[in-house]
């Protein structure tokens, strides 16, 4: 069935260090692969999103690449801040439809 | 910044009683989904909805589940008869949509715990 693997579970940076966290996808229809940040307490934020049509995606400290080829993406954080922890997941879909989504990713970023 | 809401923000329910969680969406948005993580696990989705029906639904979303637009600016999730292994957090999300423009982003509530006991 479809499913999402998101890797690492819990990533931990230095303050200024970049992070980069992974995700593969099984279904070859998804063509919509966005990245959600949620913070204790509140409702997960739509931090960028990127279209199969597009290689790559970046957003200042934030870009998304995406290989269909290979089927995965990656969000990856640059000049990284303690404002960055916070669990992250990736989603594939269609456009319109149901998200598939990753395990999630912990990012803790040390001052 | 508008946002979607949810109410409330959690509910304790006994195993068998009735269990309606309530969301407001942005206010232009025409696409709405429900989708629920039991803790530990990923975010799973339960239903998706526009123009008044199911647009889809999960195979988690039997015949204990319904979803309601009662009017312009609510879309509700009710669990007929709650079970134990229905306590997780309920998240609905709306997209955009419109002029035959399907959408891509979809925007989330901060989620209703839900507890079963």
């Amino acid at each position: 069935g479809e499913n999402v693997e998101q890797h690492p579970s819990t990533l931990s940076v230095q303050e200024g260090d970049s992070a980069v966290i992974k995700c593969t996808y099984s279904d070859s229809a998804s063509n919509y692969f966005p990245w959600y940040k949620q913070e204790l307490g509140k409702g997960s934020q739509l931090i960028i999103d990127i279209r199969s049509n597009v290689g790559e995606k970046k957003d200042q400290r934030i870009a998304v690449t995406l290989n269909k080829t290979a089927k995965h993406f990656s969000l990856h954080i640059t000049e990284t801040q303690p404002e960055d922890s916070a669990v992250y997941f990736c989603a594939a879909g269609e456009r319109g439809g149901k998200l598939i989504f990753g395990q999630g990713t912990t990012l803790q970023v040390k001052p | 910044e508008p946002e979607v809401t949810q109410t409330p923000s959690h509910q304790v329910t006994q195993m068998g009683q009735e269990v309606i969680l309530r969301c407001v969406p942005i206010s232009n948005h025409l696409y709405f989904y429900w989708y629920r993580q039991i803790l530990g696990q990923k975010v799973e989705f339960l239903v998706s909805f526009y123009n008044n029906e199911i647009s889809e639904k999960s195979e988690i979303f039997d015949d204990q589940f319904s979803v309601e637009r009662p009017d312009g600016s609510n879309f509700t999730l009710k669990i007929r008869s709650t079970k134990l292994e229905d306590s997780a957090m309920y998240f609905c999300a709306s997209s955009v949509g419109g002029r035959g423009l399907v959408p891509y982003e979809q925007y989330f509530g901060p989620g209703t715990r839900l507890t079963v006991t």
